[in-house]
């Protein structure tokens, strides 16, 4: 079946810094990969869909300056988070989709101190 | 390798029915299991499942876990149409707190 890995599984980083997920479809073409947060018990919260060579579609009330996404080729789409701050710790989810199917993958884990 | 297994892929029912869908796991340091249903882009979170043969129910959705058998199973009573949506398993591991998903269940509820 189709596969979407992400680095790291899991990062802690110091307020300020900036951190870079990279989501990859390991056997299929992902024209589309979205991006998502979440928290303990929770739904996932769509923050963008990211389509391969335009720019990003951010959710209401994603800054996008904050949260920089680049779906460079059709298997890689990264999420870089900018002067991260200790609210923005959270579990990063990403999805490929292919063929009217997403899948996901196996998140991050991400902890600003 | 860890991996999660979801059965029936899909399923097409009438309104009313009850339909049970299942998820098997092979994972290596079991956290949790997860139960969502997507309608749309993001999954809707419904359960979390920890301990086994605890019931846990929410309306016309319940949900056990059994550890020892290593499966879960996913309940709905009294379907209705809203109720038609993938519904995605995902087991959590202890080892990197990432998370294994299934393939989903495609559930179809029919007036």
């Amino acid at each position: 079946g189709a596969v979407v890995s992400q680095h790291p599984s899991r990062v802690i980083c110091k307020s300020g810094t900036s951190v870079k997920i990279e989501c990859r479809s390991l056997d299929f073409q992902a024209t589309t990969m979205f991006w998502y947060r979440q928290f303990p018990k929770q739904s996932l919260m769509l923050m963008a869909t990211s389509n391969e060579g335009s720019k990003a579609t951010y959710e209401q009330g994603v800054e996008k300056d904050k949260f920089l996404i680049n779906h460079a080729s059709l298997t890689l789409s990264t999420l870089t988070v900018t002067s991260a701050h200790p609210e923005d710790s959270s579990f990063y989810i990403c999805s490929g989709h292919q063929k009217g199917t997403q899948y996901f993958g196996p998140g991050t884990r991400l902890l600003v101190l | 390798e860890d991996k999660v297994v979801q059965s029936p892929l899909s399923l097409v029912v009438h309104e009313g029915d009850t339909v049970t869908l299942n998820c098997s796991y092979e994972v290596t340091n079991f956290r949790s299991l997860l139960w969502y249903k997507q309608e749309k882009k993001a999954p809707t979170f419904l359960f979390m499942l920890t301990s086994s043969g605890i019931e846990k129910k929410s309306g016309r959705l319940s949900s056990i876990l059994d550890k020892k058998e290593l499966f879960s199973i996913l309940n709905i009573t009294a379907t209705q149409t809203g109720d038609s949506a993938v519904y995605l398993c995902a087991v959590e591991s202890n080892s990197n707190y990432q998370l294994i998903w299934g393939a989903g269940t495609k559930l179809i509820i029919k007036p």
